[in-house]
């Protein structure tokens, strides 16, 4: 099993609609999880964080950790077409050192 | 405020070349990590500098090397190029002591090896 996986994708949203990108991770990651938007032919761009078991919400998004199930989720409310990236789920690696291991990352399309 | 800022932006090199990236962390972070982003992948862990020395490596070679300054700002050198080491090179700053993880990307250096 690899330590931090996702669905790649595409996931074709409409506009208006809610996008929920998924990520499974393993036992040899701790509990600090990260979301990263990368635009095409761009850097990743960090966007959310979340360490506790539950629901964290910053304007449209809103992250979920659950740890008795081994995965994180990302929603993406109120889809705009600008919000077409790829999303990249990361976690820190048990190790320290603040190592992140990433997830190949998901395909985001929002449609008009 | 500055954010992490990469140099140069593209990169066009021969096999078995060397070539030098650069790094400057954003202000106030004093931890840089380097990683290797090949297309349609996530980013690969190559290694992490923080005081001056490397504090871990992933499953990289060691024709990739790197350096920090005293200024934490940072470099990763790759001998001996492959075609394989084309790839999106991103540097990752970040504070060891004052987050809990949080690793901010620069604009990153396409590299072409032809």
């Amino acid at each position: 099993q690899k330590e931090v996986e996702q669905n790649s994708g595409p996931l074709s949203v409409p506009e208006g609609a809610i996008a929920s990108l998924n990520c499974t991770y393993s036992d040899r990651v701790s509990q600090s999880f990260f979301w990263y938007r990368q635009y095409s032919g761009k850097s990743p761009e960090l966007i959310m964080s979340i360490y506790s078991n539950g629901d964290k919400e910053d304007g449209r998004f809103t992250a979920q950790l659950n740890k008795a199930s081994q995965y994180v989720s990302l929603l993406i409310r109120d889809s705009q077409p600008s919000d077409s990236a790829t999303y990249l789920c990361a976690a820190l690696f048990s190790g320290g050192y603040n190592k992140l291991i990433f997830g190949a990352g998901t395909r985001l399309a929002v449609h008009p | 405020d500055a954010g992490v800022t990469q140099s140069p932006t593209h990169l066009i090199k021969t096999r078995g070349q060397q070539v030098t990236l650069r790094c400057s962390p954003k202000s106030g972070h004093d931890t840089v990590s380097w990683y290797q982003q090949a297309l349609g992948q996530g980013p690969q862990f190559i290694f992490q500098y923080y005081e001056e020395e490397e504090r871990q490596r992933g499953n990289f070679p060691d024709r990739f090397s790197g350096h920090q300054f005293p200024n934490y700002s940072s470099e990763l050198n790759v001998n001996a190029l492959l075609l394989g080491d084309s790839a999106l090179y991103l540097c990752a700053s970040s504070s060891l002591l004052q987050t809990r993880g949080e690793q901010y990307f620069g604009p990153g250096t396409r590299l072409t090896v032809t």
